[in-house]
């Protein structure tokens, strides 16, 4: 779930610009996060992972940090593109039992690039 | 590489009737799992399924079952539809075993009415 004041619906940013984007998780025990990107009319497309025994991990123009104490991970998008207008979802994957996962998904962030 | 098929993409169902959603999972994933999305929200976890056989389930009525076949596609059926259940319906694969990502296919826009 999301935790108020923590996370914005909605962001809007200066073509090439950087963007953060917050999410706060709500189980402790979870140990992988992912943030997916969803487009309209489209379903969440992956875009990074992090893992819980790592804080910070690096891909083309995004980067994830995860804090574990109190239970927040970002997503930066470094030089802002029009092509990075969409929704943002962080997820958790959360042990279900031996070898069972489920994706528990927070509300979303909807980025728009002003150009 | 064919990755997670869905099919149809848009739907338009009477309240009270029944509806059947597929699946194709991406190649080389054994499991399926299916998510629906109200319009503004975050995907919510249905139920997934790993060798025929539905392992977890999310907080969703018995009206919502489904099924996994030998070659690990998946169907999706809804009884006595509820305008409520108008949603994209998500269906995502992955490797049993493997806390790694799921691949999502495009959906299913399910309206009631």
């Amino acid at each position: 779930g999301e935790s108020v004041g923590l996370h914005l619906p909605t962001l809007s940013v200066q073509e090439g610009d950087n963007s953060i984007i917050n999410c706060a998780y709500s189980n402790s025990a979870s140990d992988y996060f992912i943030w997916y990107k969803q487009e309209s009319g489209k379903g969440p497309q992956f875009i990074i992972d992090i893992r819980s025994n790592m804080d910070k991990r690096q891909g083309q123009r995004v980067t994830v940090l995860l804090n574990k104490t109190v239970k927040h991970l970002s997503l930066q998008i470094a030089a802002t593109q029009p092509g990075d207008s969409a929704v943002y979802f962080c997820a958790e994957n959360t042990v279900l039992s031996t070898n069972d996962y489920k994706l528990s998904f927070g509300a979303g962030t909807t980025v728009t690039v002003r150009a | 590489d064919a990755g997670v098929t869905q099919s149809p993409t848009h739907l338009i169902k009477t309240r009270g009737q029944q509806v059947t959603l597929r699946c194709s999972p991406k190649s080389g994933h054994d499991t399926v799992s299916w998510y629906q999305q109200a319009l503004g929200q975050g995907p919510q976890f249905i139920f997934q399924y790993y060798e025929e056989e539905e392992r977890q389930r999310g907080n969703f009525p018995d009206r919502f079952s489904g099924h996994q076949f030998p070659n690990y596609s998946s169907e999706l059926n809804v009884n006595a539809l509820l305008l409520g259940d108008s949603a994209l319906y998500l269906c995502a694969s992955s490797l049993v075993g493997e806390n790694t990502e799921a691949f999502f296919g495009q959906g299913t826009r399910l309206t009631v009415v």
